[in-house]
């Protein structure tokens, strides 16, 4: 079956960078796009963004444009996350999703999540 | 963005109860909607996409309904497993967005 596991989380000042990790198994992975979600602690859903299944496009919310970068490795069916310049509201479990087709369409699938605290 | 509201963002209920959902968005989104469930101390897990689509293994209490702006997520029969927050997403646009949720408390 379809297992997503989230890694590379941690505590982290403002001002510096995080690289997170997302190893998948049980699919296909060149077929799917892959996303990253976010939860602040107490509040709702978030997403963050995708990589399409071919690595080819890319898209962010407003609200981490320009300081994360998504990517993709298929010879280890594995995307990241790198996240710089990272804020205090960059606090957050943070989800590997994968899409349910090529890019940008709804998460079939999750992993348990990473937690990232951003605090001086 | 377009945007998605949830109402009521909570509610009390008993097992048994039929409970109804809405997510309303800003603009249309035609059927691009999903819906899902996330326990306590649980990642979310898919329940309904395209609307009323149920994902596989999904018990048939669950239904969904709705396009365009309007959309309605119903539970027929609450289970002690269903006390929850649900969340809906809309995936009409390159911006990706949820509803502030739903929970469903005892």
């Amino acid at each position: 079956q379809v297992h997503l596991v989230e890694s590379g989380g941690g505590v982290v000042q403002p001002g510096r960078s995080l690289r997170l990790s997302c190893v998948t198994s049980g699919f296909t992975f060149s077929h799917h796009g892959m996303h990253w979600v976010r939860q602040a602690p107490g509040k709702g859903l978030e997403w963050v963004a995708v990589i399409w299944y071919d690595g080819n496009n890319e898209y962010y919310a407003d609200s981490v444009k320009g300081r994360f970068t998504i990517s993709r490795d298929s010879s280890k069916d594995t995307v990241y996350l790198q996240m710089n310049a990272l804020r205090v509201d960059d606090t957050a479990r943070y989800y590997c999703a994968r899409d349910s087709s090529s890019g940008l369409t709804y998460f079939d699938y999750w992993g348990q999540g990473t937690l990232v605290t951003v605090t001086s | 963005d377009i945007q998605l509201t949830q109402s009521p963002s909570s509610l009390s209920a008993s097992v048994g109860d039929r409970v109804t959902i809405t997510c309303r968005a800003s603009q249309g989104v035609a059927t691009w909607l999903a819906w899902y469930q996330q326990r306590p101390e649980k990642a979310p897990k898919s329940l309904i996409y395209a609307a009323s689509v149920l994902q596989n293994g999904v018990p048939s209490r669950f239904s969904g309904s709705g396009s365009g702006t309007d959309f309605t997520l119903t539970i027929t029969g609450l289970q002690p497993e269903d006390f929850a927050t649900y969340y809906c997403q809309h995936y009409n646009s390159d911006r990706l967005t949820f509803g502030g949720g739903t929970k469903i408390e005892i």
